[in-house]
């Protein structure tokens, strides 16, 4: 069976400072793995994604996020967080559907 | 490239009522998905329709039905509305090359907020 779980339900980081936003996942097979951002009263906007290949995947505004088989994670991160990254941020699985992590709401404090 | 749209933006109905949601795909998409979205949850999946066949299907009662038109625009309807069904319905449109189709990428509308009273 596949699913998502996302530690910590809210995030909350000083501007300038590392953002670390954790998934791990469960899949029976090798893991299509996505992360989305979604800002108040809009819908899901693609961050990255990792299908195959190298492990280490660059997204959007400065967001990337690593696929570790062994330890079953997908965290995204980014190195120095803007107030503009406030947001909800959601992992995803793929697997003939989409199967959504329940979400972490990242603050950005000035 | 127009993106995804969805109509409603919002809506109000009453519980045992019917609803209609649409959605229209980004240009050259064969591929739709409705998920709900609770309030504080991730979406959850509904349906799926590739090439105006439904494709797949999540935890929703019959109840939830869907269409999907030769112009890949959709429809989402739900009867005898509950209480619970109050959320915000996503359509996503892809793009399906095939095979196990887990590498395309679903590009989201902006929903439209149900609120059943």
């Amino acid at each position: 069976a596949q699913s998502v779980t996302q530690l910590g339900s809210h995030v909350s980081v000083s501007e300038g400072a590392l953002v670390l936003l954790r998934c791990n996942y469960s899949s029976s097979v090798p893991p299509y793995l996505f992360w989305y951002v979604q800002y108040p009263n809009q819908g899901l906007q693609l961050l990255l994604k990792y299908t195959t290949g190298a492990t280490l995947v660059k997204g959007i505004n400065g967001f990337e996020a690593e696929f570790k088989k062994s330890e079953t994670s997908f965290h995204l991160t980014k190195p120095s967080a803007h107030m503009s990254d406030a947001a909800e941020y959601f992992c995803a699985i793929n697997f003939n559907k989409f199967y959504f992590g329940s979400g972490t709401k990242l603050n950005v404090k000035p | 490239e127009t993106g995804v749209t969805q109509s409603p933006t919002h809506l109000i109905k009453t519980r045992g009522q019917q609803v209609t949601l649409r959605c229209s795909s980004q240009s050259g998409h064969n591929t739709v998905s409705w998920y709900q979205q609770a309030l504080g949850q991730g979406p959850q999946f509904i349906f799926q329709y590739y090439r105006e066949e439904e494709n797949g299907r999540g935890n929703f009662p019959p109840r939830f039905s869907g269409l999907q038109f030769p112009n890949y625009s959709s429809e989402l309807n739900v009867n005898a509305l509950e209480l619970d069904d109050s959320a915000l319905y996503l359509c996503a449109s892809s793009l399906t090359s095939g095979g196990r189709g887990g590498a395309d990428t679903q590009y989201f509308g902006p929903g439209t907020r149900l609120t059943v009273l």
